[in-house]
């Protein structure tokens, strides 16, 4: 089935400083990819997806790649906010339709 | 907009009880998805369908059931509520398999 990598956390920055948060997966056919945000107390809503090889998601800053040759789509901003504190899910959906999730990746802005 | 509603935000339950967790769709969904949430270990899928009274085992079945009586309806039970079943729970739908699923705002469940 299809699996999905994140790097540990929490991540902790300062504001305005640049975020990566990296993303493997594996994934059954040609996936579509997502990155998820769960703020505190709530469920998870899209942040942003790819659903080919070479596309950028984009959404409030963030950027991913979808990139098929290293199997990754890393998540990027250039200058986080205190906002921007939550937790954030990678999520392959390959050729079953079940969404696979990593473990998170908690994200802690200081101002 | 696209609505999944889960019945309760906090629950909190006795041990043997028997627990219903519900979640409404109203965007006519095929696949509805239960997952819970606990620290450290992500998400881990309980049960999911992809129609009306069709249901599968996900990957933490066990302690559980479902049922899926109306297409906008899924509903998550515990037979026999325990304290390791203590978790954030999170409900999800999704039209088809190449689009994102929809998450209700979960309902963290206290067993006691």
């Amino acid at each position: 089935g299809d699996s999905v990598t994140q790097m540990e956390g929490p991540v902790t920055l300062s504001e305005e400083a640049f975020l990566t948060i990296n993303c493997t997966y594996t994934a059954t056919g040609y996936p579509s990819l997502f990155w998820y945000v769960q703020y505190p107390g709530e469920g998870l809503q899209l942040l942003l997806k790819a659903t080919k090889a070479d596309d950028k998601g984009s959404n409030k800053g963030f950027e991913a790649t979808y990139r098929k040759e290293t199997t990754s789509f890393h998540l990027e901003k250039g200058s986080v906010q205190v906002s921007d504190s939550a937790v954030y899910f990678c999520a392959p959906l390959g050729g079953s339709y079940i969404p696979t999730f990593g473990r998170g990746t908690s994200l802690i802005v200081h101002p | 907009d696209v609505k999944v509603t889960q019945s309760s935000r906090y629950l909190v339950k006795r041990t043997g009880e028997k627990v219903f967790l519900e979640c409404v769709q109203d965007m006519d969904h095929e696949n509805m998805f239960w997952y819970r949430q606990d620290p450290g270990l992500g998400l881990r899928l309980i049960y999911f369908s992809y129609d009306v009274k069709m249901k599968e085992k996900g990957d933490i079945p066990e302690g559980y059931s479902v049922s899926r009586e109306k297409k906008e309806r899924f509903s998550l039970i515990l037979e026999s509520a325990s304290t390791n079943q203590t978790s954030m729970y999170l409900c999800a739908s999704s039209p088809d398999s190449r689009t994102e699923a929809f998450f209700g705002q979960g309902t963290r469940l206290t067993v006691v």
